[in-house]
Order: structure tokens, then C-alpha cells, then sequence
């Protein structure tokens, strides 16, 4: 069974430019997660996806922070514009379903580092 | 927001040594789970927790679900090299992650 893909797996860019990952999430997994870790911490989930629809984003930074998940698949996650507190690995994951009683299978992740 | 305190930070032990770190929350959880994470790799789950008192085993691993629901521990016997990475705790739905604690194992 193939994993999650993320990519790019690095990106360096300067701050006020923008930047999207994306993410393919285990074949038949309904429920879709982003996560932001930064060096040292524990991940912080930004946003999470049933299908389609957003199930949680309450700590996704919306005023430069977006995410979509068309066709209730693949995702992409796009900030813009960066800034240097957003360098972090950005992580997706993905569930059969959305409950904790479905085990969540983690992509390697995109490292990002603004400038 | 609520924070999950993992201790310790970072533990540096000889192989075949046992291991123990703890995971506590300011709120009660009816979800206990244990990621590892190794470098350039997204978190793993290991062991998943749903009854306070809860004791399940995963090979090497045991990990408890705290009486009070606010707290669970992790324990790793025989440490083995490939044992080395951040361990993180989560609870329900991993909307929230501890701060990880750091384990090397020197052979």
C-alpha cells in the first residue's frame, strides 16, 4: 500500500513570497490533515479535511494560510505571503475516517525555511 | 491553548537499559496516543490508549492511560539502537502533541 506523498520535500524562499505544497493522501482515506511543526515542537494541526469539507481549521492562520482539497483527494496547502516564523516542516496525514480510532499515516513532510 | 508536557526533554541511555517518559494535559482526555518520529520522517503511531488505567504492550513498548485521564506513560524495555528518535505523545483526534522527548541510544 503506497503512503503519503507530499512535495516538494524542501523549499527555500524569501519572506513576502508565497509558496504551496501539496499532498495525495493513502488511497481511500476520507479524512485529510495538515500540520505545521516547527524545530523542537510537537505538530500543530492547522486543518482538517472530510472529504472536501473542513471539519477544523480554528488554528489555521487564515489571513495568509489556505488550503483545499478538490475532488476530495489531493490538497494543497498555500501560504502567501510568507513570513520567517513559517519556517517549519509542513506535514499531511491522512485517516480511514476522522475519529482517533482510526490511526493517521503521516507524509515525510515538505521542509520550509523563508529567508 | 491546551499543552502537553512531555518529560523527559531528552534522555541518553545505554542500550539494553529501559526506558520511561510521561506525557501529562490540563484537561482530561478520553484519548491517549504515542507517535515516534524519526529524522526527516513524519510521526508514527505506536500505541493507542481509550480506558483510563488502560495497560497495552506493543512488543518492546508498554504504555499506560493515567486514573486521573490528565496524564499517560510510555515505557520501552531492552533499548535497542533503532529505539532512537523523538517520541511525542497526542490526544484525541491529535489535535494536540506533547513536546516530544528526544531518546539516544548508545551502543
Amino acid at each position: 500500500e503506497a503512503g503519503v506523498a507530499q512535495s516538494p520535500r524542501y523549499k527555500i524562499i524569501e519572506k513576502r513570497q508565497s509558496v504551496a505544497f501539496w499532498c495525495n493522501p493513502i488511497s481511500g482515506h476520507a479524512t485529510l490533515y495538515w500540520y505545521q511543526q516547527i524545530l523542537g515542537q510537537g505538530p500543530k494541526l492547522l486543518i482538517q479535511f472530510q472529504n472536501n469539507g473542513v471539519v477544523d481549521d480554528s488554528q489555521l492562520p487564515k489571513d495568509r494560510f489556505s488550503a483545499e482539497r478538490l475532488k476530495g483527494v489531493d490538497s494543497t496547502l498555500k501560504i502567501q505571503p510568507a513570513k520567517l516564523e513559517d519556517s517549519a516542516v509542513y506535514l499531511c496525514a491522512s485517516s480511514f475516517e476522522g475519529s482517533s480510532y482510526n490511526e493517521q499515516f503521516f507524509g515525510p513532510g515538505t521542509r520550509l525555511t523563508v529567508l | 491553548g491546551q499543552q502537553l508536557n512531555q518529560s523527559p526533554q531528552s534522555m541518553f541511555i545505554q542500550e539494553g537499559e529501559d526506558v520511561s517518559m510521561n506525557c501529562t494535559s490540563s484537561s482530561i482526555f478520553n484519548t491517549w496516543l504515542w507517535y515516534k518520529q524519526d529524522p526527516g520522517e513524519g510521526p508514527v503511531l505506536l500505541i493507542a490508549l481509550y480506558k483510563a488505567g488502560e495497560l497495552t504492550s506493543n512488543g518492546r513498548l508498554t504504555a499506560q492511560f493515567g486514573i486521573t485521564r490528565k496524564d499517560s506513560f510510555l515505557n520501552i524495555s531492552a533499548s535497542i539502537p533503532s529505539d532512537v528518535g523523538i517520541y511525542f505523545c497526542a490526544g484525541p483526534n491529535q489535535f494536540y502533541f506533547g513536546t516530544g522527548t528526544s531518546l539516544t541510544v548508545i551502543p
